[in-house]
């Protein structure tokens, strides 16, 4: 089973609101990660939260992590047109920082102009 | 430009045959992986490697090969006996000592068809 599971699957929504995407894992982690994903393109990182913080914030992006509920939130505000594209959490599992990443299957957002 | 390349973008094979999917990184990182994609699903790891002269298998590995006898390559080798080949394919590479939280960097990817 997936560790990160992202939800919804698919968002959309008119320029200028704001998108909200939640991922789940079910083991204990040392730090989460959000990615982007344009269409046929690699990923891009885009905010690393470590398992001590519980909100980080980089330019338009807001990101939660919960470790009691096991769940992080990725909100974006009053976005873009140019903000289309899938969102994938992954997590880095256990002590060591280092260790791979476990990837969910992602959110496709859709911001409409 | 520091950066993560992967060619050919676009590949084509026949069933049965071997192919080999480049990466290159300039970034002089330690760590490099492979990822597969299919279409509207995350990632899953098929190989990565911590050091030069050693790899370790992921989550999907049956069917592939790899090799890292350089710090800025680490090819990719899709076997016949891989059955479900096609696939996008995405290679990756991180510095976990010098960064401590293992951020990766992304290639564009590698397309590939099997007809």
């Amino acid at each position: 089973s997936q560790q990160g599971e992202e939800d919804p699957q698919a968002l959309s929504i008119q320029e200028g609101e704001n998108a909200t995407m939640n991922c789940s894992y079910k083991t204990s982690i040392n730090n989460l990660q959000w990615y982007r994903q344009n269409s046929g393109r690699g990923l891009v990182h885009l905010i690393l939260i470590r398992s001590n913080e519980r909100e980080k914030h980089s330019g338009r992006l807001r990101v939660t992590l919960d470790t009691s509920k096991k769940s992080s939130s990725l909100l974006i505000t009053a976005s873009r047109a140019a903000d289309t594209a899938s969102y994938f959490c992954a997590t880095v599992r256990g002590e060591t920082s280092g260790s791979r990443l476990t990837f969910g299957e992602g959110t496709q957002l859709t911001v409409n102009p | 430009d520091g950066g993560i390349t992967q060619s050919p973008k676009y590949l084509f094979r026949k069933e049965g045959q071997n192919v080999t999917l480049s990466c290159e990184q300039n970034l002089n990182h330690d760590a490099m992986y492979w990822y597969r994609q299919d279409p509207g699903q995350g990632l899953r790891l098929i190989y990565y490697s911590q050091i030069v002269n050693d790899f370790q298998k992921g989550d999907i590995a049956e069917g592939y090969s790899v090799s890292r006898e350089k710090k800025e390559s680490f090819p990719l080798t899709v076997t016949s006996a891989q059955k479900n080949p096609t696939a996008f394919y995405l290679c990756a590479s991180s510095n976990p000592l010098a960064t401590r939280y293992n951020e990766q960097f992304f290639g564009p990817g590698t397309r590939l068809t099997v007809l």
